[in-house]
């Protein structure tokens, strides 16, 4: 079935510092989403992407929907410590009324 | 605005009993999607229901089942309860088309003892 790599697993970054994060899959999707989720709570949505090549921001954060549809990557820029938190990929393909979950990225910011 | 609300919060069980999860949806929202979330994973879809029916499944045994209501709100009942079922459990609402996006609840967190 289809999978998403996501990468990298973990990351530690000083407050200040960009970051960045992917996420590859072997078949392609119609809609790219990144999540972010803190501990006990559902993942919350961040930027949703529809459309290959699109790049679309919010606020410090930009994602980017690859023009191969196998493919996405989230910066944040300026970061943070309520930046704390696991940040998921997730893909949708036409149709298929469900969203395909990476393993998400755990980023540690320190002040 | 309501969002997306779970009940219980947490819930302990031994295993081979049953368990039912309860999910109510973003106001607005006809499609319930449920799934499940292992530690350190990230979720996994079990199934999705729309206009009272299973609209989709993913690879999840039968001992999954679920049901939606006519106000939209849905249930996901768990049979046998196995170790290997202690997860939290996500509730996902959206507008109705497989593509529109879902927005999630908290979870309930089941623990199989």
């Amino acid at each position: 079935g289809q999978q998403l790599n996501q990468s990298p697993q973990s990351m530690f970054i000083q407050e200040g510092e960009d970051v960045s994060m992917n996420c590859t899959s072997s078949s392609i999707f119609n809609t790219w989403l990144w999540y972010k989720q803190d501990p006990g709570e559902g993942p919350v949505l961040l930027i949703a992407l529809y459309k290959a090549g699109e790049l679309t921001s919010n606020g410090r954060l930009t994602a980017q929907f690859g023009i191969t549809r196998k493919d996405s990557f989230l910066n944040i820029s300026a970061s943070i410590p309520s930046d704390v938190g696991i940040y998921f990929c997730a893909g949708i393909y036409t149709n298929a009324g469900k969203s395909t979950f990476g393993d998400g990225t755990t980023l540690t910011v320190k002040p | 605005d309501a969002g997306v609300t779970q009940s219980p919060t947490h819930l302990i069980k031994t295993r081979g009993q049953q368990v039912t999860l309860r999910c109510s949806p973003k106001s607005g929202h006809d499609t319930v999607s449920w799934y499940q979330q292992a530690l350190g994973q990230g979720p996994q879809f079990i199934f999705q229901y729309y206009e009272e029916e299973e609209r989709q499944r993913g690879n999840f045994p039968d001992r999954f089942s679920g049901h939606q209501f006519p106000n939209y709100s849905s249930e996901l009942n768990v049979n046998a309860l196995l170790l290997g079922d202690s997860a939290l459990y996500l509730c996902a609402s959206s507008a109705g088309q497989p593509t529109d996006t879902q927005y999630f609840g908290p979870g309930t967190r089941l623990t199989v003892l």
